[in-house]
């Protein structure tokens, strides 16, 4: 199982970029990057996920290198309402694959 | 998309009792679901893999006697807390994958919040 580390917690303000960087260096072959967000007292929610390169969408960009041993979410221009923890997770293409959370890192966006 | 649900949203129950969670696949299939717990401030951690038509298979730890799943059909697994005490107070989220256009997507339930009192 593919072990992912990310920075346990970050500050921005609102109106900024904001990149959260994920290591993720025993990643598999078949192995896919996918980004929650959680909000206290509420299941993670998915936001984008990616293989290879670069993948966007109406509120993220995820970039991969070509090495893959690690990923970065950029949520642009940031509100306070993206206060929140982001987790990156790394599964395999099998529905059966366990799925074992890191730490997640802790967004705060002030005003 | 996809969508998994969980019932009920939060549960009190007095200690000894047992208290079931439900929760569905809403619209696919799902042979394989997921059974985390999340203390305050802290990430979720697996519990067990829960797989339709057999038996659960339980992470190190997590004793499979207190924490009964069954999966009876695909849409449907569910946790049952056997005598549960005060220090299983948690929130308890399952999740379920379906393939998508880039691979496998996992998506969550709302989670549910268990007190035990």
């Amino acid at each position: 199982l593919a072990k992912t580390t990310q920075p346990i917690s970050m500050d921005s303000y609102e109106g900024q970029e904001v990149n959260i960087t994920c290591s993720h260096n025993n990643i598999a072959t078949n192995d896919y990057i996918t980004w929650y967000q959680q909000f206290p007292s509420q299941g993670p929610r998915f936001i984008i996920q990616g293989y290879k390169t670069k993948v966007t969408n109406e509120v993220a960009s995820l970039f991969i290198p070509a090495d893959r041993k690690s990923s970065t979410l950029s949520l642009p221009r940031v509100s306070l309402s993206d206060t929140a923890v982001y987790y990156c997770l790394v599964s395999g293409y099998s529905s059966a694959s366990k799925i074992i959370f890191g730490s997640g890192t802790r967004l705060s966006i002030r005003p | 998309g996809a969508v998994v649900s969980q019932h009920p949203s939060w549960v009190i129950c007095k200690s000894g009792t047992s208290v079931k969670i439900e929760c569905r696949s809403l619209d696919f299939q799902a042979t394989t679901m997921f059974w985390y717990r999340q203390f305050p401030k802290q990430s979720l951690m697996l519990m067990a893999t829960s797989n339709e038509g057999s038996k659960a298979t339980y992470e190190q730890g997590v004793e499979k006697d207190k924490f009964l799943i069954n999966h009876a059909s695909l849409t449907l697994s569910t946790l049952t807390v056997t005598s549960a005490h005060p220090e299983d107070s948690s929130f308890y989220i399952c999740s379920a994958a379906t393939p998508t256009g880039t691979g496998n997507t996992i998506y969550f339930g709302e989670g549910s919040w268990l007190t035990v009192v």
